[in-house]
């Protein structure tokens, strides 16, 4: 089983629709969660952390189920420019490096 | 604020040749990082050093070897390139080894013919 693994997609949605990504990891040790994301050709960037009592970014939403091991990123009123990979990154099994999930493709039409 | 730069952008190679990935930030940050990311993969930690002075083996070192120059500079070093080793190249750094945010590099694309 992979340390992080999150669902590839691509999610197809339309201009102002609600998505939601999950990702699932093995390390329950884990105290360090966080979404980055990554558009076409270009470097990861940090989206934003995940804490223990989730939290809010303007549209995006993260959770955090440790009883079930999954983070899950909400993104509301999806804009064209919200058009990416969004890779899910854990704590590893260790203790000591982060591990990035293979990421999901969001891809918003007009 | 540069952040984090690497040079080259990209770099074209035979089998069995060698090359050096220079990466520098500029953020004072303690710990810094080499992945590679190819399709369907995600991003796979090469070797990474959580301080000046130390590196260590991540998922798939083999065939690389880095260096820690100063607290600035982390270099990848690929002796003998192989097609298997055509990928993108990041380079991260961070305050702190896992609890803090990555900061990445643009990445050098990398083909082994």
């Amino acid at each position: 089983r992979k340390e992080v693994e999150q669902d590839p997609g691509p999610f197809n949605v339309p201009e102002g629709a609600t998505v939601a990504f999950n990702c699932t990891y093995s390390n329950s040790a884990s105290q360090s969660f966080f979404w980055y994301r990554q558009d076409c050709r270009k470097e990861p960037k940090l989206l934003m952390s995940v804490y223990s009592s989730g939290n809010e970014d303007g549209r995006f939403t993260a959770q955090l189920n440790r009883a079930s091991q999954y983070i899950s990123l909400l993104i509301r009123d999806s804009k064209l420019s919200d058009s990416a990979t969004y890779l899910c990154v854990v704590i590893g099994l260790g203790g000591n490096k982060l591990v990035f999930g293979a990421g999901t493709i969001l891809r918003v039409k007009s | 604020n540069a952040g984090v730069t690497q040079t080259p952008k990209f770099q074209v190679l035979k089998t069995g040749q060698s090359m050096t990935l220079q990466c520098a930030q500029d953020m004072n940050h303690n710990s810094m990082y080499w992945y590679r990311q190819d399709p369907g993969m995600g991003l796979r930690l090469i070797y990474y050093s959580a301080s000046e002075g130390t590196t260590d083996k991540g998922e798939v070192p083999n065939g690389y070897n880095v260096s820690r120059l100063n607290k600035r500079e982390f270099s990848l070093r690929l002796e003998s390139a192989a097609p298997s080793q055509t990928s993108v190249y990041f380079c991260a750094s961070s305050e702190t080894l896992v609890a803090d945010t990555q900061y990445f590099g643009p990445g050098t694309r990398l083909t082994v013919l």
